[in-house]
């Protein structure tokens, strides 16, 4: 079992619509956890992180983890077609580990 | 602030040549994080350093070679190209603060032929 699974979708959504973006984790070790963007053929670009459980909220864009279930949700509201791109979860331990585990992505088009 | 650049952004080998991929923070960033994404496969950590004069292996590390030359610069090797290279390259940076959240270059898409 993959650390970090994330469905790659695609995801297609209308203009203005909430999107919910998911991903599932194994370490139980993790305690931070990234949303980055990706467009094509761009590198991935920080959206937010969260430590531990809880939300996050920044404009349009909600980030929020539950531990207990080990699962991660990104909720973008009023969704723009400027939305359209790779969404990227990664979790990563507390302390000195480095290292960030990434799932898949999950590639978004928002149709205006 | 530049951020995160890679130089080249493009490049075709042939198998069994060899070159250097460059990379470059400007944010006195203390890790360096070296990654190779592939359709299907997600992001892969090849190498990292966690600070300067220290480098590690990560997922895949096998037919490369790092050098972190500097605080800023930190370089990725390919001694001997295979097609199994063929890949986009990003370089990511960090520093402390409790998420070591990282910071992505734009990339360098690498065929070998």
């Amino acid at each position: 079992q993959k650390e970090v699974e994330q469905d790659p979708g695609p995801l297609s959504v209308p203009e203005g619509a909430i999107v919910s973006l998911n991903c599932t984790y194994s370490n139980s070790a993790f305690q931070y956890f990234m949303w980055y963007r990706q467009y094509s053929r761009k590198g991935p670009e920080l959206l937010m992180y969260t430590y531990s459980s809880g939300n996050k909220e920044d404009g349009r864009f909600t980030a929020q983890v539950d531990k207990s279930s080990k699962y991660i949700s990104l909720f973008i509201r009023d969704s723009q077609p400027s939305d359209s791109a790779t969404y990227l979860c990664a979790g990563r331990g507390r302390g000195s580990n480095y290292k960030l585990t990434f799932g898949k992505g999950t590639l978004l088009t928002v149709n205006p | 602030n530049a951020g995160v650049t890679q130089t080249p952004k493009f490049q075709v080998l042939k198998t069994g040549q060899s070159m250097t991929l460059q990379c470059a923070q400007d944010m006195n960033h203390n890790s360096m994080y070296w990654y190779r994404q592939d359709p299907g496969m997600g992001l892969r950590l090849i190498y990292y350093s966690a600070s300067e004069g220290t480098t590690d292996k990560g997922e895949v590390p096998n037919g490369y070679n790092v050098s972190r030359l500097n605080k800023r610069e930190f370089s990725l090797r390919l001694e001997s190209a295979a097609p199994s290279q063929t890949s986009v390259y990003f370089c990511a940076s960090s520093d402390g603060g409790g998420a070591y959240e990282q910071y992505f270059g734009p990339g360098t898409r690498l065929t070998v032929t």
